[in-house]
């Protein structure tokens, strides 16, 4: 079934540690976008892309990184930089035009 | 960035109740999506809206884009146990040759007592 499929569903950093998530689409959707939850609030944006080798920062892209070399996948590492890191992370995909987001399953990250 | 005002916060129905959220904006947006995310997964598409007006169902829920392009509802009605969850408004701007830009509300807590 075509869908969007995030990894790992829980992941823990170490302090002083980069971490990766993945985020990999079979939809053939040109847009892909990483978004952050937080207890209480709205989905926030962290960077999107409109294609393969191009890439925008978001609302709240300080002290993370992204990559688009295919466009089924679009990874997220989430740097040391990043002091508060602890939250629920969501990728959404979508084709260009008036088309709706749609969501992976999220990872949820957190500090050790 | 951009903001939108989602309420009620959380709500607490009995069962068989009708349920009745919204969102406001204070811009003009092109598009409202409403989705609904259960707990610890990623959220689902429930109902897209395009037109100012416009009055969507999908079963038991109806949602309605605006006249104003500023505002949409969400009604539930006859509600049942599998409702529960979070339910996100989202709103954005189509600009010539992109795909969307979202803005999400910060999302209606819902609980059904039986």
């Amino acid at each position: 079934d075509g869908g969007i499929t995030q990894s790992p569903k829980y992941l823990f950093r170490k302090e002083g540690q980069n971490v990766t998530l993945s985020c990999e689409q079979n939809l053939n959707h040109d847009a892909m976008y990483w978004y952050r939850q937080d207890p209480g609030q709205g989905l926030r944006l962290i960077y999107y892309s409109q294609i393969v080798n191009d890439f925008q920062k978001g609302d709240i892209a300080e002290g993370y990184s992204v990559s688009r070399e295919k466009k089924e996948s679009f990874p997220l590492t989430v740097t040391s930089a990043q002091k508060n890191p602890t939250a629920f992370y969501l990728c959404a995909s979508t084709t260009w035009g008036n088309q709706p987001q749609h969501f992976g399953d999220g990872t949820r990250l957190s500090i050790l | 960035g951009q903001q939108l005002n989602q309420s009620p916060q959380s709500m607490f129905i009995q069962e068989g109740e009708d349920v009745s959220m919204n969102c406001t904006s204070s811009s003009i947006f092109n598009t409202w999506l409403w989705y609904k995310q259960d707990p610890g997964e990623g959220p689902v598409l429930l109902i897209a809206l395009y037109k100012a007006g416009e009055l969507t169902s999908n079963g038991r829920l109806t949602a309605q884009f605006g006249i104003t392009r500023k505002d949409s509802f969400l009604n539930i009605s006859a509600s049942i146990p599998s409702d529960v969850g979070i339910y996100f408004c989202a709103s954005g701007k189509i600009s010539s040759g992109s795909a969307r830009q979202l803005t999400f509300g910060s999302g209606t807590q819902l609980t059904v007592l039986p």
